[in-house]
């Protein structure tokens, strides 16, 4: 089965830098990779996806890229911010309907 | 619309006890999904279903068992409670477009002792 690993645990940047998280997948088939955003005590939500027939997606300071090749992609966000303090997860699937395999999360702090 | 809801929101089990956490969903979502989460683990797949009478197991089924009779409703089921269930469960539901992604439920925290 599709296996995710999400580096590093955790990670601390300055407010107005920039954060990477980077992931591996090992399933060929997975299609669809979404990022999820946990804040302290409430539950994951979505922010951004990507297919695999795309290999950049922006939206504001958020962007995530794909290399299918290599079976990674990352997450940046740009100009950080206290509120982007967060638990992000990224996952694989090989649908959007089929089921999300997730990796261990990542503890971002934003550093004033 | 209520969302995803689950109840109970906490709940404290003694070992060998059973319980179903109740999941519950309003937006005729065909998919739905139950994780529990480990600090530092991730989210952890239990169960899912891709529709009513239809279920499967995810990366760890060991100890749970689920049922899906209607469109709305996926109740989790703990037989003989262990230290080791002790997590947060979150149950999701998706209806598989891709702008959507996955709407998750509040979470019970659970603990076994």
């Amino acid at each position: 089965g599709e296996n995710v690993e999400q580096h590093p645990s955790t990670l601390s940047v300055q407010e107005g830098d920039s954060a990477v998280i980077k992931c591996t997948y090992s399933d060929s088939a997975s299609n669809y990779f979404p990022w999820y955003k946990q804040e302290l005590g409430k539950r994951p939500q979505l922010i951004i996806d990507i297919r695999s027939n795309v290999g950049e997606k922006k939206d504001q300071r958020i962007a995530v890229t794909l290399n299918k090749t290599a079976k990674h992609f990352s997450l940046h966000i740009t100009e950080t911010q206290p509120e982007d303090s967060a638990v992000y997860f990224c996952a694989a699937s090989i649908r959007p309907d089929d089921k999300i395999i997730f990796g261990k999360g990542t503890r971002l702090h934003i550093l004033p | 619309n209520a969302g995803v809801t689950q109840t109970p929101k906490f709940r404290i089990l003694k070992i060998g006890q059973s319980m179903t956490l109740q999941c519950a969903q309003d937006m005729n979502h065909n998919y739905m999904y139950w994780y529990r989460q480990d600090p530092g683990m991730g989210l952890k797949l239990i169960y899912y279903s891709v529709g009513a009478g239809i279920t499967d197991k995810g990366e760890v089924p060991n100890g749970y068992n689920v049922s899906r009779s209607t469109t709305e409703d996926f109740p989790l089921r703990l037989e003989l409670a262990a230290p080791s269930q002790t997590s947060v469960y979150f149950c999701a539901s998706s209806s598989g477009a891709v702008e959507k992604g996955y709407t998750f439920g509040s979470g019970t925290r659970l603990t076994v002792v």
